[in-house]
């Protein structure tokens, strides 16, 4: 069975700042990897995805995450946090099958 | 190019009432997914589909809760009757079609339905 684990539910940064939102995860098989954004009621959007590739992956808004396997690790970065980056954040694996396991999920904000 | 399309996406109803929710999936996906998020129990999934055979409906809490997909372009979601902690947002979201051997399995959501039930 596969899971995730989000560290901390909420996350402060100030404008500038690096953003680093972190997510372990478990998978009895080489898994798929997300991370989704959620603003405020919206839905979820997907910013990036491990599909066994490269192990950086870079996704939209200037995120990327890189896949660790030895500490199975998917944390996800962003070298310059915005105003805009306020948003709540998701990780998910897959198993290779249809379904998505989510995280709890952590709330990004941003300080002036 | 139409994403995930949603309707209602507001509703308030009474206790006791009928109430359905209703998802258009992107053109040519596969999946369909059902989820409802609330504060105290985040992100679940109710039911799944592909093409249009539920395959997972372990999330649905009772049944009160049904699901349908009578097309790949419909689906609804309903609850006879409903209850004030149904109270939620429902997500509709869809999965492309597979291109090879690997699938992405990357979900597209909806804006999703604001359920209050009083």
């Amino acid at each position: 069975a596969q899971s995730v684990t989000q560290l901390g539910s909420h996350v402060s940064v100030s404008e500038g700042a690096l953003v680093l939102l972190r997510c372990n995860y478990s998978s009895s098989v080489p898994p798929y990897l997300f991370w989704y954004v959620q603003y405020p009621n919206q839905g979820l959007q997907l910013l990036l995805k491990y599909t066994s590739a490269a192990t950086l992956v870079k996704g939209i808004n200037g995120f990327e995450a890189e896949f660790k396997k030895s500490e199975t690790s998917f944390h996800l970065t962003k070298p310059s946090a915005h105003m805009s980056d306020a948003a709540e954040y998701f990780c998910a694996v897959s198993d290779q099958t249809s379904k998505i396991i989510f995280g709890s999920g952590t709330r990004l904000s941003i300080r002036p | 190019d139409a994403g995930v399309i949603q309707s209602p996406r507001h509703e308030v109803t009474e206790m006791g009432q009928e109430v359905t929710l209703r998802c258009k999936p992107i053109s040519g996906h596969n999946s369909l997914f059902w989820y409802r998020q609330t504060m105290m129990r985040g992100l679940e999934l109710l039911i799944y589909f592909n093409n249009n055979v539920p395959i997972d409906d372990s999330g649905m809490p009772e049944d009160r809760f049904s699901a349908k997909m009578p097309n790949a372009s419909f689906s609804t979601l309903k609850i006879q009757p409903s209850e004030p902690r149904d109270s939620a947002v429902y997500f509709c979201a869809s999965s492309p079609r597979s291109s090879g051997v690997r699938q992405t399995y990357e979900q597209y959501f909806g804006p999703g339905t604001r359920l209050t039930v009083t």
